[in-house]
């Protein structure tokens, strides 16, 4: 069973930083594109950003609202997924999603963890 | 970017309705939709792919069509567990999701 396990969530002050980790187990973590999503409260879904399998580059492609402020890494040894997030403001607020990735659609999700950013 | 607008952004239905939900998109997106169900404090759950393709797993009742600009999905027979918000989602550049279509209990 594919599992996914999100943690790292909390309140944090405008400007600050925090990072977010995904366990993933079930299926093979080094073979799999992964991304990140994130919900604001009562607002929609929003994609913000993959990363592939090292076999496909390891690359990493970031959405324009947060492209230089937030890094997505992965350890495939520990089958984890990582989300460092700086330069945090008020609109980054959200619950984060972590998902599989396949063919550009999203087909397993974790359960989510609240980033709240506030003074 | 590619927008998408789904409607309507509220449907009321009763258990049994055949219900149609509409996503279009700004430009042409060949079949690159998906769409997802989500319910209130849950993950959303990815229900068809490619325009068409049901996710293994996911009721018959549930079916998409549609291709370039303008897609549908279609749920044959409201049952209970379907009251829940819908999303569409393209995958032809950077992914987008639609606004969302919440779908209520009459």
């Amino acid at each position: 069973e594919v599992q996914l396990v999100e943690s790292g969530g909390g309140l944090v002050k405008p400007g600050g930083s925090l990072r977010l980790s995904c366990a993933a187990s079930g299926f093979s973590f080094s073979n799999a594109w992964m991304s990140w999503v994130r919900q604001a409260p009562g607002k929609g879904l929003e994609w913000i950003g993959r990363i592939k399998s090292k076999t496909d580059g390891g690359t990493t492609h970031y959405a324009a609202p947060v492209k230089g402020r937030f890094t997505i890494s992965r350890d495939d040894s520990k089958n984890t997924l990582h989300l460092e997030m700086n330069s945090l403001n008020t609109e980054d607020t959200a619950v984060y999603y972590c998902t599989t990735e396949h063919d550009y659609y999203f087909d397993y999700w974790g359960q989510g963890t609240l980033v709240t950013v506030s003074s | 970017d590619i927008q998408l607008t789904q409607s309507p952004s509220f449907l009321s239905a009763s258990v049994g309705d055949r219900v149609t939900i509409t996503c279009r998109a700004s430009q042409d997106i060949y079949i690159y939709l998906a769409w997802y169900q989500q319910k209130p404090g849950k993950a959303p759950k990815l229900l068809i792919y490619a325009a068409s393709t049901l996710q293994s797993g996911v009721p018959s009742r549930f079916s998409g069509s549609g291709a370039g600009t303008e897609f549908t999905l279609t749920i044959s027979s409201l049952q209970p567990e379907d009251f829940a918000t819908y999303y569409c989602q393209q995958l032809n550049s950077d992914l987008t999701f639609g606004p969302g279509t919440k779908v209520d209990i009459k």
